[in-house]
C-alpha cells in the first residue's frame, strides 16, 4: 500500500498570513495519463470532509482561489494564501493513484 | 443537487454484522465509482472500500477484506456495505462518497455512526 505523510501534524495561523502543508507519498503518483492522483480535504469541526483539490492542482467547485495545490511525484503542497477563520479544521491528503486509497494522518489547522 | 445519505448506523455486538446504506440523489448514479470512507472517534480518515459503476469491479482496504462486502443497487440508487464479524475497531463514522473520475471523492455524505461494543 501507498503510505501518506504530511507535515506539520499542527499548524497555528495567524489570519491574513499564508500556511503550508506538505504532503509525500512512499511511491510515485504519476499516472500514465499525466496527472498525479493526490487529493487534499479539509475536514471542518463537526462536519463531513470536503474537496479542496484534485489530480494535485485543481480547486475543487466553490473552493476560494486562496487555496492551491502543486507537486508531482512523490512531493506535494497545499497552500493556503490570506487565512481566514473560517479555514480551521484538518487538512488531509488522500492518494487515488491504487486501492486501497490511503491518507495522510492530517494537519490540524487553527488559529493563533 | 447531489446528495448522498447514509442509514444502518448503530450499537452492534462484537461478532456481529450491520448493513450502511447509503442513497444517493442529484446526479446520474450509475455513472460514478462510489466509495465508503471511515473515521474512528478522535482519530483520522481511512479509505475503505469502492465499486465501481456496474457493481463489476470492488477493492478493499486489507483491514476489512473477507468481512466487508460493498455492492450496490443502480435503480434505487443505493450502495451498501455489508459488515460481518465486526470488532471493536471497526467502531467508527462510516462516510459514503461519491468518486469522480479525475476529480476525487467530490460530495459526502453526513455519515452513519457504528458502534462495536459488548
Amino acid at each position: 500500500d501507498i503510505v501518506m505523510t504530511q507535515s506539520p501534524l499542527s499548524l497555528p495561523v495567524t489570519p491574513g498570513e499564508s500556511a503550508s502543508i506538505s504532503c509525500r507519498s512512499s511511491q510515485s503518483l504519476l499516472h500514465t495519463n499525466g496527472y498525479h492522483y493526490l487529493d487534499w480535504y479539509l475536514q471542518k469541526p463537526g462536519q463531513s470532509p470536503q474537496l479542496l483539490i484534485y489530480v494535485g492542482s485543481n480547486r475543487a467547485s466553490g473552493v476560494p482561489d486562496r487555496f492551491s495545490g502543486s507537486g508531482s511525484g512523490t512531493d506535494f503542497t497545499l497552500k493556503i494564501s490570506r487565512v481566514e477563520a473560517e479555514d480551521v479544521g484538518v487538512y488531509y491528503c488522500m492518494q487515488a493513484l491504487q486501492a486501497p486509497f490511503t491518507f495522510g494522518p492530517g494537519t490540524k489547522v487553527d488559529i493563533k | 443537487e447531489v446528495q448522498l445519505v447514509e442509514s444502518g448506523g448503530g450499537l452492534v455486538q462484537p461478532g456481529g454484522s450491520l448493513r450502511l446504506s447509503c442513497v444517493a440523489s442529484g446526479f446520474t448514479f450509475n455513472s460514478y465509482w462510489m466509495s465508503w470512507v471511515r473515521q474512528a472517534p478522535g482519530k483520522g480518515l481511512e479509505w475503505v472500500a469502492n465499486i465501481n459503476q456496474d457493481g463489476s469491479k470492488k477493492f478493499y482496504v486489507d483491514s476489512v477484506k473477507g468481512r466487508f462486502t460493498i455492492s450496490r443497487d443502480n435503480a434505487k440508487n443505493l450502495v451498501y456495505l455489508q459488515m460481518n464479524s465486526l470488532r471493536a475497531d471497526d467502531t467508527a463514522m462510516y462516510y459514503c462518497a461519491r468518486e469522480a473520475a479525475l476529480a476525487g471523492e467530490d460530495y459526502w455524505g453526513q455519515g452513519a455512526l457504528v458502534t462495536v461494543s459488548s
